[in-house]
């Protein structure tokens, strides 16, 4: 069966410091990945998307950037922080059916 | 752009009442999606329906697609404290793979 690990769960982070979240996708091959954030009592806010090894389309300007260097292997990246880059992010995957599967997400807290 | 919307924001019921959740695409869709997302949790995928007027049960949980596939609705009998959390519903873009999320209705119960 798939699953999805994401990392680190909890991170509390200085404004200007980087940061790097990672998600790894396991029991499939090729998949979609999918960064979203979601700002707290709000909805999902699709950050990046990547179909394939190093393919990234970026939805919003923002002060982050994702890469994917392996195939199951999805990283949000900031190299330096902004206090409104707070939020809880989440890292998901999909096939062809379309239908997202979320790993348990990251929350970040800038201060 | 394509828009996918939801109503009501947030609703709070007695435990015991009746729950509806309505969605409405800006475009004809392909197939809707329903995810749900306890409290600090991460959105879950609940059901896909495809077909048009489709109409689908799980145990108290009935989920609509309406005929002209672009407006969907989720309706819970008899809340219980378990049916907590906030309500996505979601349809694929028509070029990409990608989802476009409703803005997601909180459920609140009181017992």
């Amino acid at each position: 069966s798939q699953t999805i690990h994401q990392w680190p769960a909890t991170l509390v982070q200085p404004v200007g410091s980087p940061l790097s979240l990672e998600c790894t996708v396991e029991g499939t091959s090729n998949p979609n990945l999918y960064w979203y954030r979601q700002a707290a009592g709000r909805g999902l806010q699709l950050l990046f998307y990547s179909v394939g090894i190093g393919q990234i389309s970026s939805e919003v300007p923002q002060n982050l950037s994702a890469s994917r260097p392996q195939d199951r292997q999805f990283i949000l990246s900031s190299k330096k922080l902004l206090l409104s880059d707070s939020g809880f992010y989440l890292c998901a995957w999909s096939t062809s059916g379309n239908t997202i599967y979320f790993g348990e997400g990251s929350w970040l807290t800038v201060v | 752009g394509q828009q996918v919307m939801q109503i009501p924001q947030y609703q709070h019921v007695q435990e015991g009442e009746d729950f509806t959740t309505y969605c409405n695409s800006s475009t004809t869709l392909s197939n809707i999606q329903w995810y749900k997302q306890r409290p600090g949790g991460h959105p879950v995928f609940l059901i896909q329906l495809v077909k048009s007027g489709e109409v689908k049960k799980q145990k108290r949980l009935t989920f609509q697609f309406g005929e002209a596939k672009k407006n969907s609705s989720l309706h819970i009998t008899a809340t219980q404290t378990t049916d907590v959390g906030t309500y996505f519903c979601a349809g694929p873009m028509e070029y990409g793979n990608k989802l476009v999320f409703g803005a997601g209705t909180i459920l609140r119960v009181k017992s």
